[in-house]
């Protein structure tokens, strides 16, 4: 079965400092793995995603992430933060037996503080 | 272009009322999806239709919940006798096709608050 674990529920950061939002996966199979950002009473957005092709994915507004199958790990990173940055973050997985639904995980809540 | 549009935006009714939920995805989209956001539970899945498929139903937390996909466009979420414990945030997604690295395209949402 496949899940993901979002090991921070709040994560609050100064404006212009790093950003690292961590995401832990389980897979039966070569996953395929997104991340989405919901900002207050918005819908959800994606980031980025990974399909096997590069292990290192850039997205929108300067956020990357790094697929490491040893340590099953997909985590988001931003050099510097932006206060536009505050919003809920979301850690997904795919489902690869035939309905390829969404299975999220819990959130992250990032905060930016001036 | 359009996006995935969700009507009502907001909808308050009250314990017992039957509701339904509309989805119009992105023009040409085959997949579509519900999911639900609540407080205690997260984003969790509740049924997809692919094409003239069967839709995969697995999701539904109750035969209270159905859902249909007229033409292979517009989507509809019933809840009948809704009860306080179905308020949340009810969204829908649709995506190009059936592949495990399709994205998903969100709508805005629809806020279910049952008094």
């Amino acid at each position: 079965a496949q899940s993901v674990t979002q090991l921070d529920s709040h994560v609050s950061v100064s404006e212009g400092t790093p950003v690292l939002l961590r995401c832990n996966y389980s897979s039966s199979y070569s996953p395929s793995l997104f991340w989405y950002v919901q900002h207050p009473n918005k819908g959800l957005q994606l980031l980025l995603k990974y399909t096997s092709a590069a292990t290192l994915v850039k997205g929108i507004n300067g956020f990357e992430a790094e697929f490491k199958k040893s340590e099953t790990s997909f985590h988001l990173t931003k050099p510097s933060a932006h206060m536009s940055d505050a919003a809920e973050y979301f850690c997904v997985v795919s489902d690869p037996t035939g309905t390829y639904k969404y299975i999220f995980g819990t959130g992250t809540r990032l905060k930016v503080l001036a | 272009g359009a996006g995935v549009s969700q009507s009502p935006s907001n909808k308050v009714t009250e314990k017992g009322k039957d509701v339904e939920l509309r989805c119009d995805p992105i023009s040409g989209h085959t997949a579509l999806y519900w999911y639900r956001q609540s407080l205690g539970q997260g984003l969790e899945f509740l049924i997809y239709f692919q094409g003239n498929s069967a839709p995969d139903k697995s999701g539904l937390p109750s035969d209270r919940f159905s859902a249909e996909r007229t033409g292979g466009s517009v989507s509809t979420l019933t809840i009948q006798r809704t009860q306080q414990e179905d308020s949340a945030v009810y969204l829908c997604a649709s995506s190009t096709r059936q592949t495990l690295h399709n994205e998903q395209f969100f709508g805005p949402g629809t806020r279910l608050t049952v008094l």
